[in-house]
């Protein structure tokens, strides 16, 4: 799988918006971008993925550059609840479906915020 | 609609002994996946199961081993224990396994290896 670099660490304030980045410059045409976090002594939890275009839920937003190169997680305003470590994962579907991979996590950003 | 589950949540073992860790993936969910994690080496890939055939294996030692049954729920067994595999063991689930798919992860079984 490609390999992804995100920051270590990030800190925003209370219902302030936070951009997460995520660097992939070796991204292929077949790779999904996926984002999880972790809250402490919990599972990884699905925060949202796309593939080339800007993608919203209700959790956040994914923003795509144009060369797919890199990718942002947005979240539009942030509580002490997103308090976690954000995993940027890019999984290639050109290999699933008959052996699918698992997810593999790099290092992830810490996000901490402040009241 | 259930999440995925995991049992035990706690356990403590000693070094020599056998683990068994159980998983119930979320209703319909045909792919189960497992993962450790320590602190040392964060989140690293297990093995990767769908319709009871191990399709995908991460690079830890035969003592790691994994089945799952017909109706999806899955196992995995930790033979003669070292101190080192205290972790966090993570299932995960999803529908096929493909790329696309959203993966549901479990809230993990704690082992401690004493």
């Amino acid at each position: 799988d490609a390999k992804t670099t995100q920051p270590n660490s990030m800190e925003s304030n209370e219902e302030e918006p936070v951009h997460l980045p995520c660097n992939h410059s070796t991204i292929s045409g077949t790779d999904y971008i996926h984002w999880y976090r972790q809250l402490p002594s919990q599972g990884p939890e699905y925060v949202i993925h796309g593939l080339t275009s800007n993608v919203n839920n209700r959790m956040a937003s994914l923003a795509i550059a144009e060369d797919r190169k890199s990718s942002t997680l947005i979240l539009h305003r942030a509580t002490l609840r997103d308090a976690a470590v954000y995993y940027c994962i890019l999984r290639d579907w050109g290999k699933s479906g008959g052996g699918a991979d698992g997810l593999t996590f790099g290092k992830g950003t810490h996000l901490i915020i402040q009241p | 609609k259930a999440g995925v589950t995991q049992t035990p949540r706690y356990l403590i073992k000693t070094r020599g002994q056998q683990v068994t860790l159980s998983c119930s993936p979320i209703s319909g969910h045909r792919s189960v996946s497992w993962y450790q994690q320590t602190p040392g080496q964060g989140l690293q890939f297990l093995f990767e199961y769908f319709s009871e055939t191990q399709r995908n294996k991460g690079n830890f030692p035969g003592r790691f081993s994994g089945r799952q049954f017909s109706n999806s729920r899955s196992e995995m067994n930790v033979s003669t224990l070292e101190l080192g595999d205290s972790a966090l063991y993570l299932c995960a689930s999803s529908l096929g396994g493909e790329a696309g798919n959203t993966i549901y992860f479990g809230e993990g079984s704690w082992l401690t290896v004493v």
